[in-house]
């Protein structure tokens, strides 16, 4: 199984800075990231996929990056409706194999 | 706009079967091409996908889980199913019912969520 790790656990940002949070792969997942936002009480919100590739009706702030077993989510000018955690999800087509990460909390600072 | 809405028991005893149901509203399950998930979130933890099902009724389930799962559909209800057998107190979570991105093939990766329903597993 694939272990999707992120980091840091915990990040304190102020309104408008920038974010970035990480997620490491143990083994190469080539491109196969996706990146999702949770609020409280809410259901995942799927942001990026394909590791860059913004979903629909996503803001452009919100940029991803990497391959192999580094990967990277930011967060180019934080609003208060994006303090969230953030989980990172790899995916191989066959046979399925879907793991998360165990998330990144983005709290105001 | 397909809307996915789970139901069931809340809370399960220990040994018993955990069901729930997935309603999908806004579009037909049968609509030729998608893959519809179950996915959990248990607490203080990340999510583990449970596995999909394809309206064929062909499944695939995570290898953790697979011998005690079980995903059915119901094109007539627009609805797909999921069943864990023998539950434990280690399968209380948020359970969510999702549609994978893909059409035709699973992208494995989800851009429809219902919002989740809380199963307790406790005697």
């Amino acid at each position: 199984e694939v272990v999707m790790t992120q980091s840091p656990g915990t990040l304190s940002v102020s309104p408008g800075e920038r974010a970035t949070l990480s997620c490491r792969a143990s083994q190469s997942v080539s491109r196969n990231l996706a990146w999702y936002q949770q609020k409280p009480g809410q259901a995942p919100r799927l942001l990026i996929y394909g590791a860059s590739t913004r979903a629909t009706g996503i803001p452009a702030r919100f940029s991803g990056s990497g391959s192999g077993t580094d990967f990277t989510l930011t967060v180019s000018s934080l609003q208060s409706e994006d303090f969230a955690v953030y989980y990172c999800q790899q995916y191989k087509n066959w046979p399925p194999s879907l793991t998360f990460g165990g998330g990144t909390k983005v709290e105001i600072k | 706009q397909v809307q996915l809405q789970e139901s069931g028991p809340g809370l399960v005893k220990p040994s018993q079967t955990l069901s729930l149901t997935c309603s999908v509203f806004g579009g037909s399950i049968s609509s030729g091409g998608y893959f519809w998930s179950w996915i959990r979130q248990r607490p203080g933890k990340g999510l583990e996908w449970i596995g999909y099902i394809f309206e064929s009724g062909s499944t695939y389930y995570n290898p953790s889980l697979r011998s005690r799962v079980k995903i059915s559909i119901d094109t007539s209800k627009n609805q797909f199913s999921l069943r864990l057998s023998p539950a434990t107190a280690a399968d209380t979570a948020v359970y969510y019912c999702a549609r994978d991105a893909g059409w035709g093939a699973p992208y494995n990766w989800f851009d429809t969520w219902g919002q989740g329903t809380l199963v307790t597993v406790s005697s």
